[in-house]
């Protein structure tokens, strides 16, 4: 089974500066695909970025970016010039890959990181 | 951009009654999912489902689940005898997977609550 840990409950940063939100995880696996989900007040779900194990080079989506160090089993998302928008619970995801059968597609979450980004 | 639409957004419910959560998957999506979400705690994996079946559940999605979709657009999730413990925030979610390209898109989610 694939476990899914984000170690930092809570985070706060200063508008436009860069923040990063730790996550680590753990799978037997070697084909699969990490997420970070942002949450805001609304509770809606909304993908922030998506990584597959399989490339080395980290995504990049606009401010947001990851450090996917595979042999680490870490996956930090980095968020630079901070908006006051960005204030939302981060969750990090693990999905297994194709070779899962029928857990493809499926989600593991992490406990979530509440983002504070002060003005 | 299209969107899953979840109805409806609050369920307020007694203990012991019937509820049915209502979501309109992405039109060319094939793979539905539900997620709930206990006020303050991760979310969690109820039931993944495609070609008309379910292809996983969860511990948590019991008897007292089921899933449905009834006709080409809707995708229901049916709690029968509702309990304290099942008021949470529940998630649709669907994807279409091609070539590998797997990215869920979740709806805004229907608070349910059970008195």
């Amino acid at each position: 089974a694939q476990t899914v840990t984000q170690s930092q409950p809570e985070m706060s940063v200063q508008e436009a500066e860069t923040v990063t939100l730790s996550c680590t995880y753990d799978t037997s696996e070697s084909n699969y695909y990490l997420f970070w989900y942002k949450q805001p007040p609304s509770r809606q779900m909304i993908l922030v970025i998506r990584q597959e194990a399989y490339k080395q080079q980290n995504a990049t989506e606009n401010r947001f970016s990851v450090n996917f160090q595979k042999a680490a089993k870490s996956f930090s998302l980095k968020i630079s010039d901070s908006q006051l928008g960005d204030t939302a619970m981060y969750f990090c995801a693990f999905m297994i890959g194709p070779a899962g059968g029928t857990s493809y597609g499926k989600l593991t979450f992490g406990q979530g990181t509440i983002l504070t980004v002060h003005p | 951009e299209p969107e899953v639409t979840q109805t409806p957004s609050h369920q307020v419910t007694q203990m012991g009654q019937e509820v049915i959560l209502r979501c309109v998957p992405i039109s060319n999506h094939l793979y539905f999912y539900w997620y709930r979400q206990i006020l303050g705690q991760k979310v969690e994996f109820l039931v993944s489902f495609y070609n008309n079946e379910i292809s996983e559940k969860s511990e948590i999605f019991d008897d007292q689940f089921s899933v449905e979709r009834p006709d080409g657009s809707n995708f229901t999730l049916k709690i029968r005898s509702t309990k304290l413990e099942d008021s949470a925030m529940y998630f649709c979610a669907s994807s279409h997977r091609t070539g590998g390209n797997e990215k869920l898109f979740f709806g805004s989610g229907t608070q349910l609550s059970v008195l």
